[in-house]
């Protein structure tokens, strides 16, 4: 079946813009998560749906940061005047479980601020 | 504080021997362990997990990982490796059943 798949895959963009970043998951699976992946570094946990309600948004680096899973499926990681910090891989999975199941990770976005 | 290290950044094994890739964690408690793989350009494939009972636990590919509670490691291994398992490993851990929290990741090289 299709596994977690992430739009776009490579996003340019120049410092002060905003960018959205989408996240399809797995049919049916009740969590979704956020990772940031600076290069050559481990993943960081960002933020944690269960369905449409955001249970955890403790790994957002600022109030830049905002996410959303308004129906319970696709979510949508948006980044307000980025900045080149925020240069990174953005990774997105999700699980069938509610907790401590097994994560299925989406390809990520490769987002360069320039 | 919570955190996982994988102490070796870079390791280079020739094709056909034995690999052991080193994670240590620092919880309170025994957490949920797991080690990913990623390839180049590619998502993190999870490998195996260990959730409870055995301490030798099986994965994909070929791969096992023993969990020790008493040095607080889940060291990841392969008899013999393969061109093919040149990637970036990653160990992780679960402690509060919401998130992953990974170690720096250790990068293998596979010489023919």
């Amino acid at each position: 079946g299709a596994g977690v798949s992430q739009s776009p895959r490579y996003k340019v963009a120049k410092r002060g813009q905003d960018v959205a970043l989408r996240c399809d998951p797995i049919s049916g699976h009740v969590s979704l998560f956020w990772y940031q992946q600076a290069l050559g570094q481990g993943p960081e946990f960002l933020t944690y749906f269960q369905n449409e309600a955001q249970l955890d948004k403790s790994g957002l680096p600022s109030d830049r940061f905002f996410a959303e899973r308004p129906e319970g499926s696709v979510s949508t990681l948006k980044i307000q005047r980025t900045q080149q910090e925020d240069s990174a891989v953005y990774l997105c999975a999700s699980s069938p479980d509610r907790v401590f199941g097994e994560q299925y990770f989406g390809p990520g976005t490769r987002l360069t601020v320039t | 504080a919570q955190s996982v290290t994988q102490p070796d950044i870079h390791i280079t094994v020739s094709e056909g021997a034995s690999l052991e890739l080193r994670c240590n964690y620092s919880y309170g408690a025994t957490p949920y362990l797991f080690w990913y793989v990623q390839s180049p350009g590619q998502g993190l494939q999870l490998l195996l997990k260990y959730f409870s009972g055995d301490t030798l636990v099986q994965g994909i590919k070929g791969f096992e990982a023993e969990f020790k509670r008493s040095q607080s490691s889940f060291n990841l291994r392969k008899p013999s490796v393969h061109w093919s398992d040149a990637a970036e490993y990653f160990c992780a851990v679960d402690a509060a059943g919401n998130k992953l929290t990974f170690g720096g990741g250790t990068r293998v090289l596979v010489k023919p």
